[in-house]
């Protein structure tokens, strides 16, 4: 199992980003996947959840209006667009795997992107 | 929302146990998983459902979850044992998947 995350962006405050997952070693809609953030320093944050087999999305209320959560299953691919960014919105954005049949754990983790939001 | 609390820093001697707490409201009906994060790396599970272990964790991993107080137990802790733990849990409200606030283990 491997999720291979895109790398390093470096963003003006305003502006979006897209972060991408590919998914490989296992059948990629029987998982959902997560996002999770993680602010220089602090702990870890869960954004939101996409499953990949129909495309159905829940986000944490914080982001609701501000972020997107995207799959495209011929590529094995999540993505997540965060717009609006803010200084505050520097951080590692992880994606995570959840088994199916509610799980709720996350027993594999893409290697994180850093996204920096500066003027 | 729910809220699970941890202990900022726990520290142990080599070859000591380390037993970190995670506090939640009757958290002893719910799930508890447990990562372990190395610095600069993604977090890795290390115990799921609150005492199973993922193939590969070593059996000096384990856990345990009653009324309002999940621990994970490192036994025999060794030196590559240092890292930030974080529980996890699933909860019914708005926001469902909701995350400990992390211990440092420091290994003296």
């Amino acid at each position: 199992v491997q999720l291979v995350q895109s790398g390093a962006e470096m963003r003006k405050p305003g502006a979006s980003v897209n972060v991408s997952c590919k998914a490989s070693g296992y059948t990629f809609t029987d998982y959902y996947m997560h996002w999770v953030r993680q602010a220089p320093g602090q702990g870890l944050e869960w954004m939101g959840i996409i499953y990949p087999d129909d495309g159905r999305i829940r986000y944490a209320q914080k982001w609701q209006g501000r972020v997107t959560m995207t799959r495209d299953p011929s590529t094995r691919t999540v993505y997540m667009e965060l717009r609006s960014l803010m200084s505050e919105d520097t951080a590692v954005y992880y994606c995570a795997r959840e088994p199916p049949a509610a799980a709720t754990r996350f027993d594999s983790w893409g290697q994180g992107t850093l996204v920096t939001v500066s003027s | 929302s729910y809220v699970l609390t941890q202990p900022p820093s726990v520290s142990v001697a080599p070859g000591q146990t380390a037993r970190i707490t995670c506090g939640g409201d009757n958290i002893g009906s719910k799930s508890v998983h447990w990562y372990q994060q190395k610095p600069g790396q993604a977090p890795v599970l290390v115990v799921y459902d609150d005492s199973d272990r993922p193939s590969g964790i070593p059996e000096r991993f384990s856990g345990s979850n009653s009324g309002n107080t999940a621990t994970l137990t490192i036994s025999r802790v060794e030196a590559g044992d240092e890292a930030d733990y974080y529980c996890h849990v699933w909860d019914s409200s708005s926001d469902p998947y909701v995350f400990g606030t992390g211990t440092k283990v420091t290994v003296l």
